[in-house]
């Protein structure tokens, strides 16, 4: 049993390219999200998932963009990257919401 | 601005000892109050959580107390191991859909 998986694990971006962040779950969960994390700031919502085809904001959704077109799969999409966006970015997912999360092991990102 | 407040920033405990972590919030929409454990270079896990319709819930050595009416909340790690050493976060949420995480606490004991 995976869990939940992301790719890559590590990238490095120059400044204007874009790139997608990769989450698959392998649990059947309708909840979906994806965090990022900062130093000394905790993690902070980016966007999230309710299930196929719907999509909400979180609390910093600016400068990405988000996708569910089935159960297992929630790519996060940075366009135009900038190095506000150097972060370690993780994707998450719940049955019901309050089973709390299962995260996977993250992306750690840096724009150059 | 922060929707959960949590403190202190960095714990030094002793093995032996109790850890306390705290955690404050506003928004009296929060129903769901989960920790999460995160080790270096891995993604947070789920380590207890507690709904405000009680005062305590205890797992093991892990122990959240809880007070609505001062909208705080606690983890308490008795008898801390080496082991224990992490980033402990704290988070809330109204309804499940989402989470507000405190901004972590580095905890690191002793032997």
């Amino acid at each position: 049993n995976a869990g939940v998986t992301q790719t890559p694990k590590f990238r490095i971006l120059k400044i204007g390219q874009s790139m997608t962040l990769q989450c698959t779950q392998d649990m059947n969960h309708n909840y979906m999200y994806w965090y990022r994390q900062d130093p000394g700031m905790g993690l902070k919502l980016i966007y999230y998932s309710v299930g196929a085809g719907i999509t909400d904001k979180g609390e910093v959704p600016n400068g990405y963009n988000v996708s569910r077109s089935t159960t297992e799969d929630f790519p996060l999409r940075l366009e135009l990257a900038a190095p506000s966006q150097t972060s370690v970015y993780f994707c998450a997912s719940s049955q019901t919401g309050f089973n709390g999360y299962t995260f996977g092991s993250g992306t750690r990102l840096t724009v150059v | 601005q922060q929707q959960v407040k949590q403190s202190p920033q960095s714990l030094i405990v002793q093995k032996g000892g109790i850890s306390i972590i705290n955690c404050a919030y506003e928004n009296t929409a929060f129903d769901y109050f989960p920790w999460y454990q995160q080790f270096p270079g891995k993604g947070p896990a789920l380590l207890i959580a507690i709904r405000p319709d009680v005062s305590e819930k205890k797992e093991g050595r892990f122990t959240i107390s809880f007070n609505k009416s001062a909208k705080q909340f606690s983890l308490h790690i008795m008898d801390s191991q080496p082991g224990d050493s992490a980033t402990y976060f704290c988070a809330a949420s109204p309804a499940g859909n989402q989470f507000y995480f405190g901004t972590g606490t580095s905890l690191t004991v002793i032997p």
